[in-house]
Parts: C-alpha cells; sequence; structure tokens
C-alpha cells in the first residue's frame, strides 16, 4: 500500500541553503496534508499542514506547497540550519466521507542532513 | 508546552503475554490514537478514539488489542496475547477537536517481544 511516496529516502544540504523534500500521494479522497520531523528514540513533531484547498502555506523557515492535479507537494525549508537534520515525513488525511478521516497515513520518510 | 507522554519507554515481553501500553494525552485534547512503526517500516494507524468509542480502526487492529481510557487522563492499548511480529514502536497521539486535524505524537513505547 504506497498511497504517501517519499521516493528520496535521503538528502544532504549545506547551511544557509534551501532543502526540498518531496512527497506524492494517489489517493483523491485525501483533503489535508501534514509534514512530521522526527528525531531518533522521539515521537514524530508537527511541522506544518495544508489543505487541499490551498496551494501553499507558509510558517516561518518552513513553506508546504501543494499541487493538486499532480497529487504532489512539497516542503521547503529556508534556510536550512544543522539542528534541522532529522527525519521527515509526509502525512495525509482523509475526507470525512471517505471514512478515514482520523486516521493519518504516513509516507516512508526523508533523512534530512544539513552541513555546517 | 503540553506534550503527549507516554510509559513505558521500552517494554520486554515474552511471546503470549498481555501488555498494557500506557499514554498521558494533552489535557484538553478530545481525540486519541495509536500507531505503530515496526523497524524500517511505515507508520501504521492502529485506532482513533473518541468520547469513549473507537472511531476508526485498521486492519492491524484485530481482536487481540483493544483500547481504554479508564480515567480523565490515561489512555492505554492492551495487545493479549503478543506475538512476534507485535515488536514496534507504539506511539500514541491526540488532537483537540473535531475541526482541528494536527495530531501530537508521544515520544513512544519500544515493545520487544522474545
Amino acid at each position: 500500500d504506497q498511497q504517501v511516496k517519499q521516493n528520496s529516502p535521503s538528502l544532504s544540504v549545506q547551511e544557509g541553503r534551501i532543502s526540498i523534500l518531496n512527497c506524492d500521494y494517489t489517493n483523491s479522497m485525501f483533503d489535508y496534508f501534514l509534514w512530521y520531523k522526527k528525531y531518533p528514540a522521539e515521537g514524530p513533531t508537527f511541522l506544518i499542514s495544508i489543505s487541499s484547498i490551498k496551494d501553499k502555506n507558509e510558517d516561518g523557515r518552513f513553506t508546504v506547497f501543494l499541487n493538486k492535479s499532480a497529487k504532489h507537494l512539497s516542503l521547503h525549508i529556508v534556510p536550512s540550519q544543522p539542528g534541522d537534520s532529522a527525519v521527515y515525513f509526509c502525512a495525509a488525511r482523509g475526507a470525512i466521507s471517505s471514512g478515514s478521516a482520523r486516521q493519518l497515513t504516513f509516507g516512508s520518510g526523508t533523512q534530512l542532513t544539513v552541513l555546517p | 508546552e503540553p506534550e503527549v507522554t507516554q510509559t513505558p519507554s521500552h517494554q520486554v515481553t515474552q511471546m503470549g503475554q498481555e501488555v498494557i501500553l500506557r499514554c498521558v494525552p494533552i489535557s484538553n485534547h478530545l481525540y486519541f490514537y495509536w500507531y505503530r512503526q515496526i523497524l524500517g517500516q511505515k507508520v501504521e494507524f492502529l485506532v482513533s478514539f473518541y468520547n469513549n468509542e473507537i472511531s476508526e480502526k485498521s486492519e492491524i487492529f484485530d481482536d487481540q488489542f483493544s483500547v481504554e481510557r479508564p480515567d480523565g487522563s490515561n489512555f492505554t492499548l492492551k495487545i493479549r496475547s503478543t506475538k512476534l511480529e507485535d515488536s514496534a514502536m507504539y506511539f500514541c497521539a491526540s488532537s483537540q477537536n473535531t475541526n482541528s486535524y494536527e495530531q501530537y505524537f508521544g515520544p513512544g513505547t519500544r515493545l520487544t517481544v522474545t
């Protein structure tokens, strides 16, 4: 079951540069998307989200873009900092009518390493 | 900042034994969830709980699993007869209300079944 896919298992960027993490989904019933960050031995930490009726949401250094026609979203981090090094998960939520509005479907994650 | 807490951080049990994983959700949250992550695999949804009943559950959440909110603060996941394949990180999460889609996760309990 690959409803949410993160095709890049790892990404390395230089401190101060932009990090772009990508996510694709196949289920057209998803109506809300979230990004989580996870450090080793900790639970996922909520970062930023976007509704399917929007195409961009920004919060400080983090911006999420949604291309609904392509079923693609991306997380931009600018400028990247060494403390951003973590695994980033894309997650999606089903619409109320889908019967799966309370469950998040996660991607496999991308390990971001920000090099000083 | 309020956070979800989970105990124990690590539980080792023998196959066939019952385990109870405990969670204290954020105090004003109304929806509670359990997820698990088997080593090397994705985070998977198990169950959601609202108003003292299960609202959604996945195929993983079979008859050997149960959830309970025994008091005003705790939320528990019970596995009746553990199997080797139940070994995983179990995450509890909570969200505020019907209109709040963000779920806040606890640090997880690592369950090892031997």
